[in-house]
């Protein structure tokens, strides 16, 4: 069956640091792949989109990869900010008219 | 609206009552989803409407379990004989078109909790 794995763990970062988080997925082969980022009591907000063509994607402090053969996607913040505490969710997705599948997420925590 | 809309923000309720969970989607939005997330879990997908198509159920986790959106626009979902596994934030989306949603994102409310006592 379809599987994202993401870090259950906390990850604990100092403020200025580059954040990195993990979507490991297991099963199929996603033609997109969604950063949502999750605060407590919210809904998910979209961040970013990554295709299987695309092996990068930027938007300000945000950097998304996209390995298709490792079947990984990485989660980059960088000078990360005590604001960027939240839980970042990745959504493989087949593409067209499929339904998302949401990981677990990760969630962050930037030390002042 | 600005936004994806869900009321009520929470809801209490006894075992065995039946409970409805409103969704006002963002006006313009054909696709709308409905998703459980349980406490510590990942979204739970329960069930999409495109347009005037068939929704997709597949993701109902049992009978107790239905919804309908009228008009195109606003969605309920109803539990009927709620159980204490019921017990869930229940968050809904929208996008413009279901392949919208899948390559732009989707929009989020800020879901129901639903406690089951």
């Amino acid at each position: 069956s379809q599987k994202i794995e993401q870090n259950s763990e906390a990850l604990n970062i100092q403020e200025g640091k580059t954040a990195t988080l993990t979507c490991n997925y297991t099963n199929y082969s996603p033609a997109y792949l969604q950063w949502y980022r999750q605060d407590p009591g919210r809904g998910p907000v979209f961040l970013l989109l990554i295709r299987e063509n695309e092996k990068e994607k930027r938007k300000e402090r945000l950097k998304v990869t996209f390995d298709t053969t490792l079947k990984q996607s990485l989660f980059h913040i960088t000078a990360s900010q005590p604001a960027d505490s939240a839980t970042y969710l990745c959504a493989p997705n087949s593409g067209g008219y499929q339904k998302v599948t949401f990981g677990t997420g990760t969630k962050l925590q930037v030390i002042p | 609206g600005a936004g994806v809309s869900q009321s009520p923000s929470n809801k209490v309720t006894e075992k065995g009552k039946d409970v409805e969970l409103r969704c006002d989607p963002i006006s313009g939005h054909t696709a709308l989803y409905w998703y459980r997330q349980s406490l510590g879990q990942g979204l739970e997908f329960l069930i999409y409407f495109q347009g005037n198509s068939a929704p997709d159920k597949s993701g109902l986790p049992s009978d107790r379990f239905s919804a309908e959106r009228t008009g195109g626009s606003v969605s309920t979902l109803t539990i009927q004989r709620t159980q204490q596994e019921d017990s869930a934030v229940y968050l809904c989306a929208s996008s413009l078109r279901l392949d919208q949603g899948a390559n732009y994102g989707y929009t989020f409310g800020s879901g129901t909790r639903l406690t089951v006592v």
